[in-house]
């Protein structure tokens, strides 16, 4: 069955402890990985695409890494104002689409 | 400022009643998705559509309708077969079906 499993599904960090978030994947035919930030109440915001294995992205705190079977949200050296669920979703075969439940970050001064 | 635009925020109907959500886009995106967001879930795709007068069912299509008479616009109807439509409903656009999503605000949905 095709599913896009994020862990953990909370995590909490204090201001400065970097970590990572991880998405996994059983698909066939990735055809990209997205990741997505959203607040409380509010509609996702795009960060990243990757896709193919061994792409890198980066944005201020934050890095995105992709193998053959899962992606790795990076944060380095949180501050409070990072914290929200970070989505990734999977985009395979034609036209298939599938999010994970996300994972809810919360980062302490 | 381009975007997306989902009206209302909030929405509150009695069981029984149907209800239509807005979305707007003036982002010159060709596809369109519905999604609906319950606590702990991923999204869940409700209708996409890729071109306009066309548009496709995603994985909870059952109790829902949508048209796609104009590029900008693509309004979700929830019906009253709808069994459990209390939820948070969101928009979003894309170049096309390959391409990185733009999400709306959001829409939550309660139905008593």
């Amino acid at each position: 069955e095709d599913q896009v499993t994020q862990s953990p599904e909370a995590l909490r960090l204090q201001e400065g402890e970097s970590s990572s978030l991880n998405c996994s994947y059983t698909v066939s035919g990735l055809r990209g990985l997205f990741w997505y930030r959203q607040d409380p109440g509010k509609g996702p915001e795009f960060l990243f695409t990757l896709y193919s294995a061994g792409e890198e992205k980066e944005k201020e705190r934050l890095k995105a890494t992709l193998t053959k079977k899962e992606s790795f949200l990076h944060i380095t050296a949180p501050k409070p104002e990072d914290s929200a669920t970070y989505l990734c979703a999977v985009h395979y075969n034609n036209n298939d689409m599938r999010f994970g439940a996300g994972t809810r970050l919360t980062v302490k001064p | 400022d381009g975007g997306i635009t989902q009206s209302p925020k909030y929405l509150f109907r009695k069981e029984g009643q149907n209800v239509t959500l807005s979305c707007e886009q003036n982002l010159n995106h060709d596809a369109m998705y519905w999604y609906r967001q319950d606590p702990g879930q991923g999204l869940r795709l409700i209708y996409y559509s890729q071109i306009v007068n066309d548009f496709q069912k995603g994985d909870i299509a059952e109790g829902y309708s949508v048209s796609r008479e104009k590029k900008e616009s693509f309004p979700l109807t929830v019906t009253s077969a709808q069994k459990n439509p209390t939820a948070f409903y969101l928009c979003a656009s894309s170049t096309d079906r390959n391409y990185e999503q733009y999400f709306g605000p959001g829409t939550r949905l309660t139905v008593t």
